[in-house]
């Protein structure tokens, strides 16, 4: 497998626009989780979803920020409109869940600049 | 409220030295307690995981950790540190009876040559 897959890797974009990620899971895995990087706050957990449905989404920052996952094989993340403070690198994670003790795996990450 | 603590930063080794970077945990019930490894411009990766059992846990790359139940830590070590060992190394923990991770402030591990 190619491992969790996320599109763009880099994405520069103007304050106001919308920005849309998008990540593959591993063929399989049964959750997906979002999760933003970033020196001041480190890593954040914003939503997770399981078997396509979120779980959740206390992590989402606003009403900017929304996720969806329309089969087991895809999930975007949007932020309408951005904003300079939503830069950050966005990561996508998968799993197997059956257990609590279940290792995730994480994309390469979206490096996402608003200027 | 559950935590995962790292106390440093960053750890300096020079290269073919054992190295540790600590992680401290205060979580409820058995704790699951998770090594992820960070390289530049990528995604973590699983190191190893401490479910039960045995307290050294063996992992990727040569890396161990030992689960210590007194002093609530879950070090990790590795015997001969490699100049490829340098990345950014996060503990991590669910919280109790859910999913989602309670991940660490992380630890920059630089090994000098």
């Amino acid at each position: 497998d190619a491992g969790v897959i996320q599109s763009p890797r880099h994405e520069v974009t103007e304050m106001g626009q919308e920005v849309t990620l998008r990540c593959k899971p591993i063929s399989g895995h049964n959750s997906l989780f979002w999760y933003r990087q970033t020196m001041m706050r480190g890593l954040e957990l914003l939503i997770y979803f399981n078997n396509n449905v979120p779980i959740d989404d206390s992590g989402m920052p606003e009403d900017r920020f929304s996720a969806k996952m329309p089969n087991a094989s895809f999930s975007t993340l949007k932020i309408q409109p951005s904003e300079p403070r939503d830069s950050a690198v966005y990561f996508c994670a998968s799993s197997y869940r059956r257990e609590l003790n279940t290792e995730a795996f994480f994309g390469q990450g979206t490096r996402l600049t608003v200027v | 409220a559950q935590s995962v603590a790292q106390p440093e930063d960053q750890v300096n080794v020079a290269e073919g030295n054992p190295l540790t970077v600590k992680c401290t945990y205060s979580v409820s019930g058995n704790p699951y307690l998770f090594w992820y490894v960070q390289y530049p411009n990528r995604g973590l990766q699983f190191l190893l995981k401490y479910i039960t059992g045995d307290n050294l846990v063996k992992g990727s790359y040569g890396f161990e950790a030992e689960f210590n139940k007194s002093q609530t830590s879950f070090h990790l070590k590795k015997p001969s540190a490699l100049v490829s060992d340098s990345a950014l190394y996060f503990c991590a923990s669910p919280t109790s009876g859910t999913y989602k991770y309670i991940f660490g402030t992380g630890t920059r591990l630089k090994v000098l040559a």
